[in-house]
């Protein structure tokens, strides 16, 4: 089955710098990756999510790129704010499977 | 957009009791949800793929006769945790999925529920 690797665990930016979060895969024939925020005891969030089909894709402050060869994806945010300080998820699926998840990122944004 | 609703939000009851709690989809059909598990400090972790209308398929180190899904409609399924314990205590949060769409590139979002807090005492 698929297994998601994230990396850091932790991530500690100031207010203005950009934060950088990868993770791997393992299954090729994923196809679907999508990238979550989740704050304390509250349901994970879907901020961007990228097809296999794409290789970068863009939303505002944020940014998701797909190196399908290395299997391997990453979130990009630019301009952090204390406001985005959560616990980021990556994930990854194939067509009429379950999403498998990384083991997260805390990232703190400090002013 | 396509909302799940999950209730009940928080639980606390005794050892040995048995919790059920209810994911419905509220504007979509599901016939396919999903039950994690995630325990303070970690990631989601699947445990069982329930299917409208069939029986659920359970990943590997969940028990299924103490983890009941029955998923009787198209827009519910429910988690029964049978004769909790503390060490089942967690944060319980199911998703469905869109029906699959149309072409080869039919993969489809999951959307959350709110999640169920279930403390054991």
């Amino acid at each position: 089955g698929e297994n998601v690797e994230q990396h850091p665990s932790t991530l500690s930016v100031q207010e203005g710098d950009s934060a950088v979060i990868k993770c791997t895969y393992s299954d090729s024939a994923s196809n679907y990756f999508p990238w979550y925020k989740q704050e304390l005891g509250k349901r994970p969030q879907l901020i961007i999510d990228i097809r296999s089909n794409v290789g970068e894709k863009k939303d505002q402050r944020i940014a998701v790129t797909l190196n399908k060869t290395a299997k391997h994806f990453s979130l990009h945010i630019t301009e952090t704010q204390p406001e985005d300080s959560a616990v980021y998820f990556c994930a990854a699926k194939q067509a009429g499977t379950a999403l498998i998840f990384g083991k997260g990122t805390t990232l703190s944004v400090s002013s | 957009g396509a909302v799940v609703s999950q209730h009940p939000s928080w639980v606390i009851c005794k050892s040995g009791t048995s919790v059920k709690i209810e994911c419905r989809s509220l504007d979509f059909q599901a016939t396919t949800m999903f039950w994690y598990r995630q325990f303070p400090k970690q990631s989601l972790m699947l445990m069982a793929t329930s299917n409208e209308g069939s029986k659920a398929t359970y990943e590997q180190g969940v028990e299924k006769d103490k983890f009941l899904i029955n998923h009787a409609s198209l827009t519910l399924s429910t988690l029964t945790v049978t004769s909790a314990h503390p060490e089942d205590s967690s944060f319980y949060i199911c998703s469905a999925r869109d029906p699959p769409g149309q072409g080869a590139n039919s993969n489809q979002p999951q959307h959350f529920g709110d999640g169920t807090r279930l403390s054991i005492l």
